[in-house]
């Protein structure tokens, strides 16, 4: 079955840039009528989507993070990537990619992975 | 502050019923499906209920969904001690700011 595995950096600076990378395994991100999604959890607290992308490149972003966000995609190497630049303590999270489905739902996600901002 | 609004708690004893509402407006719920999902401790979130009141294989049948106007309703029938979790529902929101949205969660504690 399809399998996510986020990768990066876990400490960035502040006002520097975040990158994530996603792997997709198990099925191609070429297959299927499907969005490959970025959603991120501060400790403690709720999800915030950050935006997805589909196959083609085609992208939606969340707009109170949208001046920052890059979301793109690598289907030769099975992968999805963020960037999401000038960095504040409010970007410390646990990142998750997940592939979302036509009717707004997520699954499977990944494993997540722990971005913290500090000098 | 989150777009859905949802019960920060609710608790139930083993073998009990609990429902948890999550309740958003004409723009998210009342236009697209919803879905929920439950995050075990020190986990990623895990998809329960999509597109209102459908189980992906593998989730169990006390496990149900539902939606009437701009709420939505996650039952949990038959509580067990592993349902202890946070459980979140999620939807498309189609207004001017579109995009996915989330609920604040809701802590599930079986007594």
């Amino acid at each position: 079955q399809v399998q996510l595995q986020e990768s990066g950096p876990g400490l960035v600076k502040p006002s520097q840039t975040l990158s994530l990378t996603c792997t997709v395994s198990g099925g191609s991100i070429s297959g299927g009528s499907y969005y490959w999604s970025w959603i991120r959890q501060p400790a403690g607290k709720g999800l915030e989507w950050i935006g997805r992308i589909y196959a083609s490149g085609s992208t939606n972003y969340n707009p109170s993070l949208k001046s920052r966000i890059t979301i793109s995609v690598d289907t030769s190497k099975n992968q999805i990537s963020l960037i999401l630049s000038s960095v504040t303590d409010a970007d410390t999270a646990v990142y998750y990619c997940a592939r979302a489905g036509g009717g707004y739902w997520f699954d499977p996600w990944g494993q997540g992975t722990l971005v913290t901002v500090s000098s | 502050q989150s777009v859905l609004t949802q019960p920060p708690s609710v608790s139930a004893a083993p073998g009990q019923k609990v429902t948890i509402s999550c309740s958003g407006s004409s723009s998210n719920i009342g236009i697209n499906y919803v879905s929920w999902y439950q995050q075990l401790p020190g986990t990623a979130p895990k998809l329960l209920i999509y597109d209102n009141n459908k189980r992906p294989s593998g989730i169990p049948d006390r496990f149900s969904g539902s939606k009437s106007g701009t709420s939505a309703t996650l039952g949990i029938t038959g509580l067990q001690s592993g349902d202890e979790a946070d459980y979140y529902c999620g939807t498309w929101d189609s207004s001017l700011s579109a995009g996915g949205v989330f609920g604040g969660g809701t802590k599930l504690t079986v007594l």
